[in-house]
């Protein structure tokens, strides 16, 4: 079955540290992978995505993602975390042209002053 | 451009009642969606469309019908409302041209009693 995990429930860090919130998945040839997020009482907002080429992605709000093939992970990061940063985080994978996302089960990032 | 919009916002029903949840996009995307979102549990794929006359059953398809007339256009249908539908629901858009990032509503938060 295809399926997406994020092991951490919880991330808590310090403002100004180094973020990273992880990813892994289990999905048969080459998906186009997401991360978003979600404000309290709101929508999903679309950070970053990987389709090809570099393994590192940018994306919105100074976060950015690498993708490992070899372990079929893609762990969200930022250099310098923001109490303003503290929300849930979903990695999401679309099987090639499903137009579907599979999501995690979201991680609650906790930035601390 | 509105995006996508979904109403009614928050609905409070009867258990055994039926209502349909209604969403609209105006970026002209073939592919529609509707997830559910529970505590814990990430957002689970309901039923998604390709394309207008075209639907397919999701994660968790169970109690919800869906159809699609035309390009803009998907409401959710539930038949006979029960308390496990209680849930946040989120409609979707999507397009092979936008590497199928998808666009969220705002979301329907749905309690049955």
């Amino acid at each position: 079955a295809q399926s997406v995990a994020q092991p951490e429930d919880q991330v808590n860090v310090a403002e100004g540290n180094p973020l990273t919130v992880k990813c892994t998945y289990s999905v048969s040839g080459n998906p186009y992978l997401f991360w978003y997020v979600q404000y309290p009482n709101r929508g999903l907002q679309f950070l970053l995505k990987y389709i090809t080429g570099d393994n590192l992605v940018k994306g919105s709000y100074g976060f950015e993602a690498e993708f490992n093939k070899s372990q079929t992970s893609f762990h969200l990061k930022k250099p310098s975390a923001l109490v303003s940063d503290s929300a849930l985080y979903f990695c999401a994978v679309s099987p090639l042209h499903t137009g579907k996302l599979i999501f995690g089960q979201g991680t609650t990032l906790q930035v601390k002053p | 451009n509105a995006g996508v919009t979904q109403t009614p916002k928050f609905q409070v029903l009867k258990t055994g009642q039926s209502m349909t949840l209604q969403c609209a996009q105006d970026m002209n995307h073939e592919y529609m969606s509707w997830y559910r979102q529970d505590p814990g549990m990430g957002l689970r794929l309901i039923h998604y469309s390709v394309g207008a006359g075209i639907t397919d059953q999701g994660e968790v398809p169970n109690g919800y019908n869906v159809s699609r007339s035309t390009t803009e256009d998907f409401p959710l249908r539930l038949l006979s409302a029960a308390p496990s539908q209680t849930s946040v629901y989120f409609c979707a858009s999507s397009s092979p041209g936008t590497s199928y990032e998808q666009y969220f509503g705002p979301g329907t938060r749905l309690t049955v009693t």
